[in-house]
């Protein structure tokens, strides 16, 4: 497995404002998610994390809110911009391990509890 | 399209009895089926998962699921719950193609004593 960090695990935050997040892996990963888990709901994923090149947006997500960084293998930040208390959420970041001969098993990070007030 | 679908989003069992979670997907393919558990403010932690080899899969803390092609079910068994259990369970299904995950809406899986 791997070890997954997120900074910060929570913070409050005005209206208006940005944040970003940080997720830092102490592996090699082949693929880095975001996905932002709202109250009481599932997860939904928010866009794949590509190194070196513009993040993959899902549907309802754009880079213009969600601006998304991966300048190496390890390392990726997530900014939510333009707060609205509609943005606060759990947001995860997630990632599968290249040591691994099965990518297919994503690990998740303990995640950044965000409230906007 | 891939898909899953959680049939409770409440079980309750009591301490000791078997535990039943209900999982179906929709998939065009063989699909990469998941079982995650979120336990109250901790991170998601994988339970096991099916890829395509041993139908019964085995995971942790006495889990374990059956992939049945037939009935497109991937249900979450567990012979005697522990309090421990008492958390939010996942079914995930991985996308085709891709490595990004397709979660289902949860279930809230209650233990009394």
């Amino acid at each position: 497995s791997a070890v997954i960090s997120q900074k910060p695990s929570r913070d409050i935050c005005q209206r208006g404002t940005s944040l970003t997040i940080q997720c830092q892996v102490d592996s090699q990963v082949t693929m880095m998610f975001w996905y932002r888990q709202q109250p009481g709901q599932s997860l939904t994923l928010i866009a794949t994390a590509n190194q070196g090149s513009e993040a993959t947006y899902e549907s309802g997500f754009v880079i213009d809110k969600f601006p998304i960084s991966r300048p190496n293998l390890t390392f990726s930040t997530l900014t939510v911009s333009n707060m609205s208390p509609e943005d606060s959420s759990i947001y995860l970041c997630s990632v599968t391990i290249l040591a691994q001969t099965s990518t297919d098993t994503q690990y998740f990070g303990p995640g950044t509890r965000l409230t906007v007030l | 399209a891939q898909s899953v679908t959680q049939l409770d989003s409440h079980v309750s069992v009591s301490e000791g009895t078997p535990v039943l979670l209900r999982c179906n997907y929709s998939s065009s393919y063989s699909p990469s089926l998941f079982w995650y558990v979120q336990h109250p403010n901790k991170g998601l932690q994988l339970l096991l998962k099916y890829t395509s080899a041993a139908t019964l899969v085995k995971g942790i803390n006495g889990f374990e699921a059956e992939f049945k092609k037939s009935e497109t079910s991937f249900h979450l068994t567990k012979p005697s719950a522990h309090m421990s259990d008492a958390a939010e369970y996942f079914c995930v299904v991985r996308h085709t193609g891709r490595r990004a995950l397709t979660f289902g809406s949860g279930t809230r899986l209650q233990v009394q004593p």
